[in-house]
C-alpha cells in the first residue's frame, strides 16, 4: 500500500464550479503538507504549504489538513480554465522535511 | 530569474548507453534533488543532496549515480540505461532547513530508453 493515496481522476468541471481534491495517508508522523500544481509537460510548482492540522486560504485556494483522519483536501473556488492541471499532494515527516512523499496526482479540467 | 534549469529536455537512449542529466539552480539553495515521475506512481525521490559534497539515496536509487559539483549544480548519471528507466526526470532545489519541503522544480527531462 502506498504511503499517500490520491484519486487520479480525471476530474472535469464547468467554469465557476468548486473543485475538491483530497489525499489520504498512512504515516501519522507526517507534519508538513503541500499541494503542487503541474501543467502539462511542465515541472510541479508549489501551490499551498501547511503545517499540522487546520485550514489555510490563499485567494481562491483553500487547503485543509485533518491529522486525526489522515486526510488532506484542496478546494478551488470559482474555478477557471487556467486551473486545468494535475494537482499533486505531498507531505513530509518532522526531521526529514526533504523526504517528500507524493500522491499520484489528480488531473483536473475546467471547461469554459 | 531562471530558477532550476535542466538539460537536455528530451533524450532517447539505446539499452546499455550512458548519459548524464544536468541541473543547475540560481536561487542559492542548499538542498537539491532528483525525482522521476511515472504514470500512476507520482514523483519518487532518486537522490538527494543536502549541501555541496553530500549526497544520499532516496526511494529508487538503483541504476543511478549523482554528483553535487558545487552549490549550483547537481547531475544525475545513468551508467547503463535500461527500458525501466524510461521516465520523466525532475531536478528540484529547496532553501534552508525547515523549508526544505518547499521544493522548486525544473521543467523536466523526458527520457526514453529503447
Amino acid at each position: 500500500q502506498k504511503e499517500v493515496e490520491q484519486d487520479p481522476g480525471p476530474l472535469s468541471v464547468p467554469e465557476g464550479a468548486i473543485v475538491s481534491l483530497n489525499c489520504t495517508y498512512s504515516n501519522s508522523a507526517f507534519q508538513y503538507f503541500m499541494w503542487y500544481r503541474q501543467y502539462s509537460r511542465k515541472g510541479p510548482e508549489l501551490l499551498m504549504y501547511t503545517y499540522s492540522s487546520g485550514n489555510k486560504e490563499d485567494g481562491r485556494f483553500t487547503a485543509q489538513v485533518d491529522k486525526s483522519s489522515k486526510y488532506i483536501s484542496l478546494f478551488i473556488r470559482d474555478s477557471q480554465p487556467s486551473d486545468s492541471a494535475t494537482y499533486l499532494c505531498a507531505m513530509t515527516p518532522p526531521g526529514h522535511d526533504y523526504k517528500l512523499s507524493f500522491g499520484a496526482g489528480t488531473t483536473v479540467t475546467v471547461r469554459a | 530569474n531562471a530558477g532550476v534549469t535542466q538539460t537536455p529536455k528530451f533524450q532517447v537512449l539505446k539499452t546499455g548507453q550512458s548519459m548524464t542529466l544536468q541541473c543547475a539552480q540560481d536561487m542559492n539553495h542548499n538542498s537539491m534533488y532528483w525525482y522521476r515521475q511515472d504514470p500512476g506512481m507520482g514523483l519518487r525521490l532518486i537522490y538527494y543532496s543536502a549541501s555541496e559534497g553530500t549526497t544520499d539515496k532516496g526511494e529508487v536509487p538503483n541504476g543511478y549515480n549523482v554528483s553535487r559539483l558545487n552549490k549550483r549544480e547537481f547531475s544525475l548519471r545513468l551508467e547503463s540505461a535500461a527500458p525501466s528507466q524510461t521516465s520523466v526526470y525532475f531536478c528540484a532545489s529547496s532553501p534552508l532547513e525547515r523549508e526544505r519541503s518547499k521544493a522548486f522544480f525544473g521543467q523536466g527531462t523526458r527520457l526514453t530508453v529503447v
